[in-house]
């Protein structure tokens, strides 16, 4: 069964302060990992990866996916309050098109 | 662009009735698709199209029927409401089967009592 695991599920710090996201999967045919970022709505792109040890960034986020091992962090340097959210990562198959969620994380960022 | 939009945006309903959560875009996307959000368990795929006309079960199908008769429309219908089915569903789509990144609406909150 294909499985993807976020840790922690939950993570509350202080404005300012760095933060690493974990996401780990057990899935057949990989093909890319998503994370995406959701307030109170819907959830909203942030990136993509599909090749290992290529980082992503955007602005005070960045991402980077290793294939060997499995697994993608998002890190969050110098947080703020509206990084408030629910951080959800998925994984898409090849030839299946559909995304595989993982649980998310809850962020809280306090002032 | 509206993008994608989902009406109603919150729902109570009694044990055996019957509704429609409706779901629509105008981005001319191929692939459309409708997950359930319930606490600590992520997004689950219920159903998902890949084109007009065409549909096929997700993870988590029992309960819940689909169509697609134009490329815009995907409606999710609750056959017999059941409690298990009180959670936020939410549409999404994407340009193409190969499209990785998708769309998601603003969501529907349903409660059944």
């Amino acid at each position: 069964e294909d499985k993807v695991v976020q840790s922690p599920l939950s993570l509350v710090v202080h404005e300012g302060d760095t933060v690493t996201l974990n996401c780990s999967y057990e899935v057949t045919n990989f093909r890319s990992l998503l994370w995406y970022k959701q307030e109170k709505k819907a959830p909203t792109f942030l990136f993509m990866l599909t090749s290992s040890g290529i980082e992503k960034k955007s602005g005070r986020l960045s991402s980077i996916l290793d294939k060997k091992e499995l697994f993608s962090i998002l890190n969050i340097t110098a947080t703020q309050t509206g990084d408030s959210a629910i951080y959800l990562c998925a994984v898409t198959l090849q030839g299946a098109q559909k995304l595989v969620f993982g649980q998310g994380t809850r962020l809280t960022i306090n002032p | 662009n509206a993008g994608v939009t989902q009406t109603p945006k919150f729902q109570v309903l009694k044990t055996g009735q019957s509704m429609t959560l409706q779901c629509a875009q105008d981005m001319n996307h191929e692939y459309m698709s409708w997950y359930r959000q319930d606490p600590g368990m992520g997004l689950r795929l219920i159903h998902y199209s890949v084109g007009a006309g065409i549909t096929d079960q997700g993870e988590v199908p029992n309960g819940y029927n689909v169509s697609r008769s134009t490329t815009e429309d995907f409606p999710l219908r609750l056959l017999s409401a059941a409690p298990s089915q009180t959670s936020v569903y939410f549409c999404a789509s994407s340009y193409s089967q190969g499209q990785a990144e998708q769309f998601f609406g603003p969501g529907t909150r349903l409660t059944v009592l």
